[in-house]
């Protein structure tokens, strides 16, 4: 089975511009979370979609946003970009909603200049 | 709110050493507790969650509630364990998606 994949791996923006990056879960997973990883705040949490729909969301601003398509893939999307915005983000898949074990894309490694 | 506190940012064992990372967790229910890792330039993996009592790659983790610990152990640690870890915790019945990391600790073993 193909693991999650994400893409693009990595992506340099400038100030103010916007972002889309995308991740397709294991086939058969229905749940896609997303995660932003820096030095300084570690692993935090964005979101989780499940069935086209968001159903958790972590404490970042309204410029973070996401969706769900109806075969499971995910976008989030990053509006008016800020250097702090710099960071890898990881996406992972579980197969539903009761489902413990998450796993976890390569990531993309977002450079805000 | 869950959080997760791993106190040892850096770790160095010999081979053959006994190795333990910490991790407390604060959290008033009863979360489900997991140890992920991450070798180099590989993607973040799940190693063990408490509720399945596995022992992944000789390694261990015991829940102490009472000192709302999940310490990870290996009674001999191997080069190739060198990687970063990271505790987390979900609370336990709700659905999924929300897992709390800690900062993680980097571990080394020399040879």
């Amino acid at each position: 089975k193909a693991g999650v994949t994400q893409t693009p791996r990595y992506l340099i923006k400038t100030r103010g511009q916007q972002v889309t990056l995308s991740c397709s879960p294991i086939s058969g997973h229905r749940s896609v979370s997303w995660y932003q990883q820096t030095p300084g705040q570690g692993l935090q949490f964005l979101f989780e979609y499940f069935s086209e729909t968001q159903r958790n969301k972590g404490n970042f601003p309204g410029r973070f946003s996401g969706r769900q398509f109806s075969n499971s893939r995910s976008e989030m999307n990053v509006s008016t970009l800020e250097l702090g915005d710099s960071a890898l983000y990881l996406c992972a898949s579980s197969f539903d909603r009761s489902s413990y074990e998450q796993y976890f894309g390569p990531g993309t490694r977002l450079t805000v200049t | 709110a869950q959080r997760v506190t791993q106190p040892e940012k850096l770790l160095s064992v010999f081979k053959g050493a006994p190795v333990e990372l910490k991790c407390n967790y604060s959290y008033s229910g009863s979360p489900e507790l997991f140890w992920y890792v991450q070798y180099s330039r590989q993607r973040l993996q799940l190693l063990l969650r408490h509720i399945s009592r596995e022992s992944i790659k000789g390694f261990t983790a015991d829940l102490n509630k009472g000192e709302t610990s999940f310490h990870l152990k290996k009674p001999f640690a191997q080069e190739e364990d060198s990687a970063m870890y990271y505790c987390a915790s979900q609370r336990r019945g709700s659905t999924l998606g929300r897992l709390y990391f800690g900062r993680g600790t980097q571990l080394t073993v020399w040879p």
